[in-house]
């Protein structure tokens, strides 16, 4: 079946270093990849997202990759700051179908170390 | 507030009991989405309903699950004599839909606690 896969579940890393969070997905099909930053106790909100069509997205300090051909998608965070700590889920979809919902990978717990 | 409203944002029930929970979503959006997450997991789709059609339910869905949108604004999740497993945050999302606008913007969740 559908099946998101992210590693690591946690990562500790110290501030202004870099963090990377690596997921991979199982249906071919799927064209849309979004990520969600959830705070503890609050609603998951997107932070970046990209499209099949596109290998690479950069957003000030974010930049997500895509490889179609592995079936592999990776969330980089650079010159990390207190705020980036949060849980990170990366995802996956197929919003031009009827099948638009998103499947979620288990989530990256990154806590950011002064 | 513009964005996605759930209500009410807490519950707690004895096990056996029925509970709905209620989802506003985005005026212009077509697209409603429910998820269940618990503890430490990403959100798990429940179903999703494109205007008041109900296009997709997941198996994690079983027969004491109903959701309906009845005319295609908001929603309504009900859980008929609820067990202690159904415990969760129940999230809802809406997205516009179409092409090119894909982001699912999320509520703040109905967290239920079945005692």
């Amino acid at each position: 079946g559908e099946n998101v896969e992210q590693h690591p579940s946690t990562l500790s890393v110290q501030e202004g270093d870099s963090a990377v969070i690596k997921c991979t997905y199982s249906d071919s099909a799927s064209n849309y990849f979004p990520w969600y930053k959830q705070e503890l106790g609050k609603r998951p909100q997107l932070i970046i997202d990209i499209r099949s069509n596109v290998g690479e997205k950069k957003d000030q300090r974010i930049a997500v990759t895509l490889n179609k051909t592995a079936k592999h998608f990776s969330l980089h965070i650079t010159e990390t700051q207190p705020e980036d700590s949060a849980v990170y889920f990366c995802a996956a979809s197929k919003p031009y179908s009827s099948a638009s919902k998103i499947i979620f990978g288990s989530g990256t717990r990154l806590s950011i170390r002064p | 507030d513009t964005g996605v409203s759930q209500d009410p944002r807490h519950k707690i029930t004895k096990r056996g009991q029925n509970v709905t929970f209620r989802c506003d979503p985005i005026s212009e959006h077509n697209r409603l989405y429910w998820y269940r997450q618990t503890l430490g997991q990403g959100p798990e789709f429940l179903t999703y309903f494109q205007n008041e059609a109900q296009l997709e339910k997941s198996r994690l869905l079983s027969d004491r699950f109903s959701a309906e949108r009845p005319k295609g604004s908001f929603s309504t999740l009900e859980i008929q004599r609820t067990e202690q497993g159904d415990s969760a945050m129940y999230l809802c999302a809406s997205s516009l839909g179409g092409a090119g606008d894909n982001e699912q913007f999320f509520g703040p969740g109905t967290r239920l606690t079945v005692l």
